[in-house]
């Protein structure tokens, strides 16, 4: 257990409205990411964040904003909500600070649906 | 640009039968290599790894063999059980562009009694 929690678990929103999704880590990770998952795509990357204010774009990053004001907590906000969004979004950390220490452990999902 | 390939699913096994989900990668460089876990309403758990060409990651009964020769990453286990039932995910993750997972699509496991 990597310590990460996610909220809300579920949430059903309209189109247009803006969300915000919430990670929590209590184990002072440096990085944290943002994955969503769709079925015949696996899991893809959101953004991510390499440290307090520090944050870069993934393959799908379009629609998606993140922030990241202290080390435990990494918000992702979708700014206007379309039905494109509809997925299941996971968190993760990346445990370890060696050169190859490269494991990433996740939290239990957001499931959200946008109608 | 980095990729991940699985061999389509879904996979149905009677139990204590071989199992085999065969994944190959393309990457620049020298990646490490992952085998994820979903179990039905869950999030990923890592299954093992490999950072390094020729080394086999193992946990739980399952192995996996990091062969950079052949750009591949091929899960087994010996004898499956109804409690593997899941949905199993190859990934590939390299120290730049901060370490992100790179997924193959997934393949459904299903063992039956």
């Amino acid at each position: 257990d990597a310590g990460i929690t996610q909220s809300p678990r579920h949430k059903v929103t309209e189109t247009g409205t803006p969300v915000t999704l919430r990670c929590h880590q209590t184990e002072n990770h440096r990085y944290m990411y943002w994955y969503r998952q769709d079925p015949g795509h696996g899991l893809r990357l959101i953004h991510y964040s390499y440290g307090v204010k520090d944050t870069d774009k993934g393959e799908v990053s379009d629609g998606y904003s993140v922030s990241r004001s202290k080390t435990e907590d990494f918000l992702l906000t979708l700014e206007s909500a379309t039905s494109s969004q509809t997925s299941v979004y996971f968190c993760a950390i990346r445990a370890g600070a060696g050169p190859t220490s490269y494991e990433q452990y996740f939290g239990p999902g957001t499931r959200l649906t946008v109608t | 640009g980095n990729s991940v390939t699985q061999m389509e699913g879904p996979v149905t096994l009677s139990e204590e039968a071989f199992l085999t989900i065969n994944c190959t990668y393309t990457a620049t460089g020298y990646p490490s290599l992952f085998w994820y876990v979903q179990y039905p309403g869950e999030g990923l758990q890592l299954l093992l790894k490999a950072t390094k060409a020729d080394d086999k990651g193992s946990n739980k009964g399952f192995e996996a063999t990091y062969r950079k020769e052949t750009t591949s990453f091929h899960l087994e286990k010996g004898s499956v059980q109804v409690s593997d039932s899941a949905v199993y995910f190859c990934a590939l993750s390299r120290m730049a562009s901060g370490s992100r997972l790179t997924f193959g699509e997934g393949t459904q496991l299903t063992v039956n009694p």
